[in-house]
């Protein structure tokens, strides 16, 4: 089946610090990826949705200039959370969908906590 | 609104026990219909899910769900739970419109006692 990865699996920084995350598809082309925040014992909530070579669309509420989302490849999808506060801390989760099927796949998760 | 209620936060089950997770949704058209897991410490996977045709879905691990249209909702169900169903289930919607964005229920923690 689809797999997809990220990188990396949790982290821990400093408030006022970048913290970068990868997503990758592994065996398929994605034309689409969507980045997904998760807080404790609640739903995952859409943050944005990148289309590959294209500047990614976010959801109402989320400011694109702290979330940075870039889809440079078929395979690949960075989120950067710039000058990360403690409340930044949560669960990211990324997804994918390939060109040819209309579902998602998900990647593990990054846990980030902001110290 | 486009929603999706999952009515038990928290379910503790013995194994063996029947098992029925409620979802109910609120989305104006035809709608696609998910199940997902995520086992602790993994990555949400895709139980089941409904398309179109027989409303009686069958998935992995000897789960099933059926969508009841009138009553806007697709209750997951598992016969004889296993002590390794311990995980946390997610019901989610979409429209089915490609570009159509998945929306997720705030899951149930089911936990299993062996």
């Amino acid at each position: 089946g689809a797999v997809v990865s990220q990188h990396p699996s949790w982290v821990i920084c400093k408030s006022g610090t970048s913290v970068k995350i990868e997503c990758r598809s592994l065996d398929f082309q994605a034309t689409t990826m969507f980045w997904y925040r998760q807080f404790p014992k609640q739903s995952l909530m859409l943050m944005a949705t990148s289309n590959e070579g294209s500047k990614a669309t976010y959801e109402q509420g989320v400011e694109k200039d702290k979330f940075l989302i870039n889809h440079a490849s078929l395979t690949l999808s960075t989120l950067t959370v710039t000058s990360a506060h403690p409340e930044d801390s949560s669960f990211y989760i990324c997804s994918a969908r390939a060109s040819y099927r209309n579902e998602q796949f998900f990647g593990p998760g990054t846990r980030l906590t902001v110290l | 609104a486009q929603s999706v209620s999952q009515h038990n936060h928290h379910v503790i089950l013995s194994e063996a026990a029947s098992l029925e997770l409620g979802c109910n949704y609120s989305y104006g058209g035809t709608v696609n219909l998910f199940w997902y897991v995520q086992y602790p410490g993994q990555h949400l996977q895709l139980l089941l899910k409904y398309f179109s045709g027989d409303p009686l879905v069958k998935g992995i691990k000897g789960f099933e769900a059926e969508f009841i249209k009138s009553k806007f909702s697709f209750n997951l169900r598992k016969p004889s739970v296993q002590w390794s169903d311990t995980a946390e289930y997610f019901c989610a919607v979409k429209g089915w419109n490609r570009d159509d964005k998945i929306i997720f229920g705030k899951g149930t923690r089911l936990h299993i006692l062996p």
